[in-house]
Parts: structure tokens; sequence; C-alpha cells
């Protein structure tokens, strides 16, 4: 499975967008882009996932770069609630286990 | 809500015992996974289940076993144990295992405390 960088720890102001980028520079064609975040000790919480193409959801959008050696979670207006580590993951296409690194810890300030 | 519960949610036991932690996947669910948290490894993927089925391995110890059972529901094993067990053990669930709609869903872990 493709190894991802991430900056162990990022701030942003209430109300800002939230930008958490992510090196995966040994992906592989079939490998999908994950984001899951972890408040406190909870369990991880599904974000947004993508392969080749920018995607959009309620929560949040996915950047990826056209050689997807690398990608950016955006989170457009960060509340304080979205204090969280953030993990990206590279899961090959079939068998779909995730290995999760150390993630950024993003703490959104008042 | 993710949908998936584990029980229990907290447990305490001494070293050399043995204990089992019980998952309930999503409904619709056919694929179970269990992690591993610990303070200094981090989220690590012990092993995986698909509809009854091993499906793959990953850091899981000789000491630990599991086993989906045919409502789909699974339990992780823990024997032998010692201190370094002590962790937080979530268990999420999957649809499919591959392709694009197979996000895991995780539940509220089980927290493990080695005495």
């Amino acid at each position: 499975d493709a190894k991802t960088t991430q900056p162990p720890s990022m701030d942003c102001a209430e109300g800002r967008a939230a930008n958490l980028p992510c090196n995966h520079s040994t992906i592989s064609g079939n490998e999908y882009v994950y984001w899951y975040r972890q408040i406190h000790s909870q369990g991880p919480q599904y974000i947004i996932h993508g392969l080749k193409n920018n995607e959009t959801n309620e929560m949040a959008s996915l950047i990826i770069t056209e050689d997807r050696k690398s990608s950016t979670l955006i989170l457009p207006h960060a509340t304080l609630r979205d204090t969280a580590v953030y993990y990206c993951i590279v899961r090959v296409n079939t068998g779909n286990q995730f290995y999760f690194g150390t993630g950024t810890s993003l703490t959104v300030i008042p | 809500d993710s949908g998936v519960t584990q029980t229990p949610k907290h447990l305490i036991t001494a070293t050399g015992q043995r204990v089992t932690l019980r998952c309930s996947p999503r409904s619709g669910d056919l694929s179970v996974y269990w992690y591993q948290q610990s303070l200094d490894q981090g989220l690590q993927f012990l092993i995986q289940y698909y509809n009854g089925e091993e499906r793959a391995k990953g850091n899981i110890l000789e000491r630990f076993s599991a086993q989906q059972f045919p409502d789909l529901h699974s339990e992780l094993n823990l024997s032998s144990l010692e201190l370094g067990d002590s962790a937080l053990y979530f268990c999420a669930s999957s649809f499919r295992t591959s392709g694009r709609a197979n996000e895991q869903f995780f539940g509220p872990g089980t927290r493990l405390t080695v005495l």
C-alpha cells in the first residue's frame, strides 16, 4: 500500500477554510485516497474519498493533483467541532484494508 | 451514530486473562474489520472478515483471534493478555470490499485496560 505523509499539526481560524495536505507519491493507478477524522478517542469518521477527479460532499472537498501524487482536503468553513486528527489513507481497490498513518492534528481556533 | 455497535465499552482485566470483544456491523454490511489503537502505535489494522470468511490479516498477534458468525456479528478474542495489549479496539464494517462505495464505518470502540 502507498504510504502517505501529512503534517503533524495545523491551526485554522474558526469560519475560515481549512486546507489539509497529503503526499502519496507512490500511489498506484487503482488506489483510492480516503480521508477520515477522529475526534478525541471516538471511532474514526468517514469524510470523503476519490480516485482521480475532485470530489465534494456535505462535509468537505477533496482535490487530487493531476499526477495523483498529492491531495488536499478542504473544510470550507471550519468550526470548533472540526478539531480532530485527520487521516489521509491510500487504499488498494481490492481487499479494502486501511493502513492509517499518524495523521494531522487540526485545531480550530475561536 | 455509524450504526456499528461494540460491546463492552470498557473492559478491565488482569495479565494472563482472556477476553472477548463483540461487534455488530451496520445492517446489510458483509465485511467486518478490527483495528487496535494504542498510544505508541496509532491505529493498526488487525484482521478482516467478509461474509463469515477471513479475508485479510494485518498486525494481529498469534494470541489474538477473531471470527464472524452467520448473523454477521464478529468477535475478537484476546488471550494471555499482557500490559501492552491495553488499547482501544475498534470494529468497522463495509458493504463491499472493493470498488467505489465501500467506505468503512467505525464503531465507538472498546477500551481495554490490562492491569
